[in-house]
Protein backbone atom coordinates (compact mmCIF):
# COMPACT_ATOMS: atom_id res chain seq x y z
CA UNK A 1 0.00 0.00 0.00
CA UNK A 2 0.75 3.36 -0.19
CA UNK A 3 3.02 5.13 2.47
CA UNK A 4 3.21 8.73 3.15
CA UNK A 5 5.86 10.35 5.39
CA UNK A 6 5.48 13.61 7.58
CA UNK A 7 7.72 15.02 9.77
CA UNK A 8 6.35 15.27 13.18
CA UNK A 9 7.21 19.08 14.13
CA UNK A 10 7.70 22.72 12.68
CA UNK A 11 8.60 25.49 14.74
CA UNK A 12 9.34 29.31 12.91
CA UNK A 13 8.82 32.70 14.34
CA UNK A 14 5.98 35.03 12.95
CA UNK A 15 6.24 36.28 9.83
CA UNK A 16 8.98 33.90 8.22
CA UNK A 17 8.36 31.05 5.99
CA UNK A 18 7.00 27.88 6.68
CA UNK A 19 7.75 24.82 4.62
CA UNK A 20 6.11 21.52 5.69
CA UNK A 21 7.30 18.33 3.76
CA UNK A 22 5.73 15.13 2.48
CA UNK A 23 7.19 12.30 0.31
CA UNK A 24 5.33 8.90 -0.42
CA UNK A 25 5.58 5.41 -2.65
CA UNK A 26 3.14 5.39 -5.00
CA UNK A 27 3.02 7.63 -7.74
CA UNK A 28 -0.46 7.38 -9.29
CA UNK A 29 -2.40 9.31 -7.14
CA UNK A 30 -4.25 11.95 -9.18
CA UNK A 31 -4.32 14.66 -6.93
CA UNK A 32 -2.30 15.26 -3.77
CA UNK A 33 -3.61 17.41 -0.82
CA UNK A 34 -3.07 19.37 1.73
CA UNK A 35 -5.26 20.25 4.80
CA UNK A 36 -5.22 21.92 8.29
CA UNK A 37 -6.30 20.79 11.16
CA UNK A 38 -6.70 23.24 14.80
CA UNK A 39 -6.76 22.04 18.33
CA UNK A 40 -9.97 20.22 18.88
CA UNK A 41 -11.20 20.87 15.00
CA UNK A 42 -12.35 18.27 12.16
CA UNK A 43 -9.81 18.80 8.61
CA UNK A 44 -9.96 21.59 6.68
CA UNK A 45 -8.59 21.33 3.09
CA UNK A 46 -6.83 23.94 2.60
CA UNK A 47 -5.61 23.19 -1.34
CA UNK A 48 -4.71 20.86 -3.93
CA UNK A 49 -2.55 19.78 -6.60
CA UNK A 50 -3.08 18.16 -9.77
CA UNK A 51 -0.46 15.53 -10.72
CA UNK A 52 0.81 17.03 -13.61
CA UNK A 53 1.55 20.19 -12.50
CA UNK A 54 4.67 21.36 -10.35
CA UNK A 55 3.72 24.19 -8.25
CA UNK A 56 -0.04 25.74 -7.58
CA UNK A 57 0.25 29.22 -5.39
CA UNK A 58 -2.98 30.08 -3.82
CA UNK A 59 -2.28 33.99 -2.00
CA UNK A 60 0.07 32.48 1.08
CA UNK A 61 0.49 28.84 0.41
CA UNK A 62 2.64 27.33 -2.30
CA UNK A 63 2.68 23.81 -3.66
CA UNK A 64 5.44 22.20 -4.98
CA UNK A 65 5.48 18.95 -6.32
CA UNK A 66 8.80 16.54 -7.38
CA UNK A 67 7.11 13.66 -9.27
CA UNK A 68 10.52 12.34 -9.80
CA UNK A 69 11.13 12.73 -5.97
CA UNK A 70 7.57 11.67 -5.06
CA UNK A 71 8.81 14.97 -2.98
CA UNK A 72 5.09 16.94 -1.87
CA UNK A 73 5.63 20.49 -0.17
CA UNK A 74 3.57 23.35 1.28
CA UNK A 75 5.41 26.76 1.79
CA UNK A 76 2.93 29.05 4.01
CA UNK A 77 4.70 32.56 3.56
CA UNK A 78 4.46 35.59 6.20
CA UNK A 79 3.34 33.00 8.58
CA UNK A 80 0.91 33.96 11.37
CA UNK A 81 0.13 32.73 14.84
CA UNK A 82 -3.67 31.19 13.12
CA UNK A 83 -1.59 29.38 11.34
CA UNK A 84 -0.41 26.86 14.22
CA UNK A 85 -2.39 23.78 13.64
CA UNK A 86 -1.21 20.08 12.77
CA UNK A 87 -1.00 19.87 8.51
CA UNK A 88 -1.68 16.67 6.66
CA UNK A 89 -0.93 15.90 2.91
CA UNK A 90 -2.91 13.10 1.42
CA UNK A 91 -2.81 11.47 -1.42
CA UNK A 92 -5.75 10.03 -3.45
CA UNK A 93 -6.26 6.00 -3.91
CA UNK A 94 -9.46 5.30 -5.90
CA UNK A 95 -12.65 6.19 -3.55
CA UNK A 96 -9.75 7.30 -0.41
CA UNK A 97 -7.43 9.37 0.69
CA UNK A 98 -4.38 8.22 2.35
CA UNK A 99 -2.86 10.79 4.91
CA UNK A 100 0.50 11.28 6.59
CA UNK A 101 1.07 11.51 9.87
CA UNK A 102 0.96 15.30 10.22
CA UNK A 103 2.97 18.04 10.83
CA UNK A 104 2.75 20.46 13.77
CA UNK A 105 3.52 23.74 13.14
CA UNK A 106 3.92 26.42 15.89
CA UNK A 107 4.28 29.67 15.07
CA UNK A 108 6.16 31.58 17.95
CA UNK A 109 5.31 35.19 18.12
CA UNK B 1 -24.29 24.51 0.08
CA UNK B 2 -22.88 21.38 1.39
CA UNK B 3 -22.73 20.68 5.35
CA UNK B 4 -21.67 17.44 6.88
CA UNK B 5 -22.97 17.18 11.03
CA UNK B 6 -21.51 14.55 12.89
CA UNK B 7 -23.13 13.85 16.88
CA UNK B 8 -22.49 14.16 20.04
CA UNK B 9 -19.34 16.23 19.70
CA UNK B 10 -18.13 14.83 22.77
CA UNK B 11 -18.67 11.68 24.22
CA UNK B 12 -16.89 9.67 27.47
CA UNK B 13 -18.09 6.10 27.75
CA UNK B 14 -17.15 2.95 30.15
CA UNK B 15 -15.34 0.02 28.67
CA UNK B 16 -17.86 -2.72 27.86
CA UNK B 17 -20.70 -0.03 27.02
CA UNK B 18 -22.04 0.24 23.51
CA UNK B 19 -21.40 2.64 21.20
CA UNK B 20 -22.89 4.88 17.65
CA UNK B 21 -22.13 7.82 16.28
CA UNK B 22 -23.88 9.37 13.70
CA UNK B 23 -22.68 11.47 10.92
CA UNK B 24 -25.31 12.90 7.86
CA UNK B 25 -24.43 15.04 4.94
CA UNK B 26 -26.93 17.50 3.30
CA UNK B 27 -26.92 19.48 0.30
CA UNK B 28 -25.84 16.75 -1.96
CA UNK B 29 -26.65 13.08 -3.02
CA UNK B 30 -24.90 9.65 -3.42
CA UNK B 31 -22.47 10.73 -1.67
CA UNK B 32 -18.99 8.59 -0.65
CA UNK B 33 -18.94 8.42 3.16
CA UNK B 34 -15.93 7.66 5.17
CA UNK B 35 -15.34 7.24 8.79
CA UNK B 36 -11.77 7.80 10.30
CA UNK B 37 -9.98 7.78 13.37
CA UNK B 38 -7.47 9.86 14.94
CA UNK B 39 -5.61 8.99 18.03
CA UNK B 40 -4.02 11.20 20.04
CA UNK B 41 -0.94 12.90 18.56
CA UNK B 42 -1.15 10.59 15.57
CA UNK B 43 -2.30 10.77 12.14
CA UNK B 44 -5.42 9.65 10.57
CA UNK B 45 -6.58 5.90 10.03
CA UNK B 46 -9.34 4.95 7.47
CA UNK B 47 -12.06 2.50 9.47
CA UNK B 48 -14.95 2.50 6.52
CA UNK B 49 -16.19 3.87 3.94
CA UNK B 50 -18.91 3.11 1.57
CA UNK B 51 -20.06 4.21 -1.63
CA UNK B 52 -23.96 3.73 -1.65
CA UNK B 53 -26.72 2.76 0.72
CA UNK B 54 -25.77 -0.36 2.56
CA UNK B 55 -22.32 -0.56 0.92
CA UNK B 56 -19.35 -0.66 3.67
CA UNK B 57 -15.83 -1.64 2.98
CA UNK B 58 -14.09 -1.65 6.12
CA UNK B 59 -10.47 -1.22 6.24
CA UNK B 60 -9.10 -2.27 9.64
CA UNK B 61 -10.87 -5.12 11.50
CA UNK B 62 -11.96 -4.32 14.81
CA UNK B 63 -14.51 -4.03 17.14
CA UNK B 64 -16.35 -1.07 14.72
CA UNK B 65 -18.75 -1.78 12.58
CA UNK B 66 -20.79 1.32 10.06
CA UNK B 67 -23.69 0.86 8.65
CA UNK B 68 -25.66 3.55 5.86
CA UNK B 69 -29.37 2.86 5.99
CA UNK B 70 -29.69 5.87 4.18
CA UNK B 71 -28.28 8.31 1.26
CA UNK B 72 -26.73 10.58 3.59
CA UNK B 73 -26.85 9.10 7.02
CA UNK B 74 -23.30 7.01 8.11
CA UNK B 75 -23.59 5.59 11.14
CA UNK B 76 -20.09 3.93 13.22
CA UNK B 77 -21.15 1.65 16.01
CA UNK B 78 -19.37 -0.58 18.40
CA UNK B 79 -21.10 -3.51 20.53
CA UNK B 80 -18.66 -2.95 23.39
CA UNK B 81 -16.22 -0.49 23.47
CA UNK B 82 -12.43 -1.08 24.38
CA UNK B 83 -10.08 1.55 26.19
CA UNK B 84 -8.56 1.62 22.58
CA UNK B 85 -10.86 2.86 20.97
CA UNK B 86 -10.49 6.37 22.84
CA UNK B 87 -9.62 8.99 19.78
CA UNK B 88 -11.08 12.05 17.55
CA UNK B 89 -14.08 10.46 15.09
CA UNK B 90 -14.05 12.09 11.97
CA UNK B 91 -16.46 11.23 9.08
CA UNK B 92 -16.01 12.86 5.76
CA UNK B 93 -17.73 12.74 2.02
CA UNK B 94 -15.80 13.24 -0.78
CA UNK B 95 -16.84 15.22 -4.28
CA UNK B 96 -15.18 17.18 -7.18
CA UNK B 97 -11.74 15.07 -6.16
CA UNK B 98 -12.34 16.75 -2.61
CA UNK B 99 -13.08 15.32 0.75
CA UNK B 100 -14.81 17.12 3.38
CA UNK B 101 -14.69 16.70 6.70
CA UNK B 102 -17.11 17.04 9.97
CA UNK B 103 -16.75 18.56 13.15
CA UNK B 104 -15.34 15.17 14.71
CA UNK B 105 -16.71 13.27 17.83
CA UNK B 106 -13.98 13.49 20.89
CA UNK B 107 -14.67 9.68 22.42
CA UNK B 108 -13.13 8.88 25.29
CA UNK B 109 -13.07 5.24 26.77
CA UNK B 110 -12.28 5.09 30.60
Amino acid sequence: GEDVEQSLFLSVREGDSSVINCTYTDSSSTYLYWYKQEPGAGLQLLTYIFSNMDMKQDQRLTVLLNKKDKHLSLRIADTQTGDSAIYFCALDAGNMLTFGGGTRLMVKP
Amino acid sequence: SQTIHQWPATLVQPVGSPLSLECTVEGTSNPNLYWYRQAAGRGLQLLFYSVGIGQISSEVPQNLSASRPQDRQFILSSKKLLLSDSGFYLCAWSGNNEQFFGPGTRLTVL
